[in-house]
């Protein structure tokens, strides 16, 4: 089956520094990807959709100065949180789809905190 | 617009009980996919079902049952003889034209299984 990598796992960083995410799918190419943001106890909270080689698709209230997509190759996309300060910290979680295919297949998120 | 609702915020059962998660969706398009993830305390989605508009079939896996009804804009989940390991939150999503195909979440239900 599908198989989408993240690393790192989780993470721990101080305020104001910059963190990078990635996202890989393994076994195919994926033209899509999309990052989520989950607080606790609350759904996922799509933060944009990015397409390979083109510029990441932000949703409303989502500051894309802030975070930084990048989806320079079929099978990795990155999501850099810039300036972190502590309400960044959350559950980030990515998912890749496959050309013409609507199912999304998810990684095992990235936990961040910030201290 | 499409929306899923799932009105059962938690959900707290015995060891062996039956236990039936409902979802109920809106949407306009005539053909949408309806999913079902399920996220243990690890935080990784799960993926448990997809179902086609088209396809109103009922799905059995194991102890895992899906009961689509067209009629009622529902499919809900029902697992039999439930265990503790089945204790997670689980989401039901819509996906279709009218969201460009992008997920849309239900709140989530959380599934407490008492041994």
């Amino acid at each position: 089956g599908a198989v989408v990598s993240q690393h790192p796992s989780w993470v721990i960083c101080k305020s104001g520094t910059s963190v990078k995410i990635e996202c890989r799918s393994l076994d195919f190419q994926a033209t899509t990807m999309f990052w989520y943001r989950q607080f606790p106890k609350q759904s996922l909270m799509l933060m944009a959709t990015s397409n390979e080689g083109s510029k990441a698709t932000y949703e409303q209230g989502v500051e894309k100065d802030k975070f930084l997509i990048n989806h320079a190759s079929l099978t990795l996309s990155t999501l850099t949180v810039t300036s972190a300060h502590p309400e960044d910290s959350s559950f980030y979680i990515c998912s890749a789809q496959a050309p013409r295919h609507y199912e999304q297949y998810f990684g095992p998120g990235t936990r961040l905190t910030v201290t | 617009a499409q929306k899923v609702t799932q009105a059962q915020t938690e959900i707290s059962v015995v060891e062996k009980e039956d236990v039936t998660l409902d979802c109920v969706y809106e949407t306009r398009d005539t053909t949408y996919y309806l999913f079902w993830y399920k996220q243990p305390p690890s935080g990784e989605l799960v993926f448990l079902i997809r179902r086609n508009s088209f396809d109103e079939q009922n799905e059995i896996s194991g102890r895992y049952s899906w009961n689509f009804q067209k009629s009622t804009s529902s499919f809900n989940f029902t697992i039999t003889a439930s265990q503790v390991v089945d204790s997670a939150v689980y989401f039901c999503a819509l996906s279709g034209r009218d969201s460009n195909y992008q997920l849309i979440w239900g709140a989530g239900t959380k599934l407490i299984i008492k041994p």
